[in-house]
């Protein structure tokens, strides 16, 4: 079965630094989204896109973060100047449509640490 | 308004026991509501869904029942096994997001 899958599993990284977070999305999915989750929190939204553009973004995703899709398969975001706040849990997911049941599939993560 | 509540924060139910999550939401917009099963360290992993023009959704031991007039879901674990000890999350789906609950830990006792 296609799954999600995300690099690194586990980053660790100065505050200060930039990070790339890295995703395959499901190959026939045309939407992609990346969350995150602090430590025992709930799921949050960062960002959507769509035919390389943001379709929407939360408060959370300031010019500190950005996103890209480099070439047909991967999906990056990168977080520019990491702050301390930043370390979470972030989820790439991909849908293959937009419309109502067109359900999201999680990749496994990737545990940002700022330290 | 794009709020999802979640209760309760935490459930333990004995083996074989029916548990239940209820989830409530105030945005008349949201169009499909999923259920996530999440495992420590894994990715949240879809369990069922449903759309609000249908009331219940059954597959296997779980069943989504589901209120539109006063916008609440709820999710049924039947005959709950200690496999099924996971955070679950509901969420709603508005254009290009999910609005996640804030998760149920649920732990079942052999």
């Amino acid at each position: 079965e296609p799954e999600v899958t995300q690099t690194p599993s586990h980053q660790v990284t100065q505050m200060g630094q930039e990070v790339i977070l890295r995703c395959v999305p499901i190959s026939n999915h045309l939407y992609f989204y990346w969350y995150r989750q602090i430590l025992g929190q709930k799921v949050e939204f960062l960002v959507s896109f769509y035919n390389n553009e943001i379709s929407e973004k939360s408060e959370i995703f300031d010019d500190q973060f950005s996103v890209e899709r480099p070439d047909g398969s991967n999906f990056t975001l990168k977080i520019r100047s990491t702050k301390l706040e930043d370390s979470a849990m972030y989820f790439c997911a991909s849908s293959p449509g937009l419309g109502s049941g067109d359900t999201q599939y999680f990749g496994p993560g990737t545990r940002l640490t700022v330290l | 308004q794009q709020q999802v509540k979640q209760s309760p924060q935490s459930l333990i139910v004995q083996k074989g026991g029916i548990s239940i999550i209820n989830c409530a939401y105030e945005n008349t917009a949201f169009d499909y509501f999923p259920w996530y099963q999440q495992f420590p360290g894994k990715g949240p992993a879809l369990l069922i869904a449903i759309r609000p023009d249908v009331s219940e959704k059954k597959e296997g031991r779980f069943t989504i029942s589901f209120n539109k007039s006063a916008k609440q879901f709820s999710l049924h674990i039947m005959d709950s096994q200690p496999g099924d000890s996971a955070t679950y999350f509901c969420a709603a789906s508005i254009i290009y997001k999910y609005i996640f609950g804030t998760g149920t830990r649920l732990k079942v006792l052999a």
